[in-house]
């Protein structure tokens, strides 16, 4: 089982759809939980940080950490052209561990 | 600006002849890492470096070298590059940012990428 699965996609959505990306992982050390954007040709960004479990929300992005179930999620509300992307989570287990594991990103693309 | 930057951005290369791909970042950080990314396997990490002359390996570290002589830069040495190196490789650098919660995470800048095409 890999470390940390995720649906590459591709997920193509109409303008202002409701957008859900999800992650599972298996190693039960992972308490730092993020997701990146990254936009064709450009290197992946920070988009959002969750600590543990619980729910994250920025704007019209909200991250959820369920470590019960090792599964995360990325909802984006009322999805723009702009979002269109790929989206990878990552994770660590914090401390002093720099190291990141990431999932192979999902592919999304937002259609006006 | 904050930034990482990566040079070349592309590059054409054939089997066997060395290459550089240079790295460097502005943010004083310790930590500075390259990946390469390719369809259907995602980001792979390379060699990390935690500071001045300490790196380690990655995941996928045959065929390549790194050196830290300097905390801000951090080139990637492909000695005899093959085909199956080619790929879209990615320099990163990061710092751990506390929370007011006291915990610590660590986020990773990434340069714009290298795309490199051995032929």
């Amino acid at each position: 089982q890999k470390e940390v699965e995720q649906d590459p996609g591709p997920l193509s959505v109409p303008e202002g759809a409701i957008v859900s990306l999800n992650c599972t992982y298996s190693n039960s050390a992972f308490q730092y939980f993020m997701w990146y954007r990254q936009y064709s040709r450009k290197g992946p960004e920070l988009l959002m940080y969750t600590y543990s479990s619980g729910n994250k929300e920025d704007g019209r992005f909200t991250a959820q950490v369920d470590k019960s179930s090792k599964y995360i999620s990325l909802f984006i509300r009322d999805s723009q052209p702009s979002d269109s992307a790929t989206y990878l989570c990552a994770m660590n287990s914090g401390g002093s561990n720099y190291k990141l594991t990431f999932g192979k990103g999902t592919l999304l693309t937002v259609n006006p | 600006e904050a930034q990482v930057t990566q040079n070349p951005r592309y590059l054409i290369t054939v089997t066997g002849k060395k290459l550089t791909v240079t790295c460097s970042q502005n943010m004083n950080h310790e930590y500075m890492s390259w990946y390469r990314q390719d369809p259907g396997l995602g980001l792979r990490q390379i060699y990390y470096s935690m500071n001045v002359e300490v790196t380690d390996k990655g995941d996928v570290p045959e065929g390549y070298k790194v050196s830290r002589k300097e905390k801000r830069n951090f080139p990637l040495i492909l000695e005899s590059p093959s085909p199956n190196q080619t790929s879209l490789y990615f320099c990163a650098s990061s710092f751990l940012v506390g929370t007011s919660g006291g915990a610590l995470y660590n986020e990773q800048f990434f340069g714009p990428g290298t795309r490199l095409t051995v032929l």
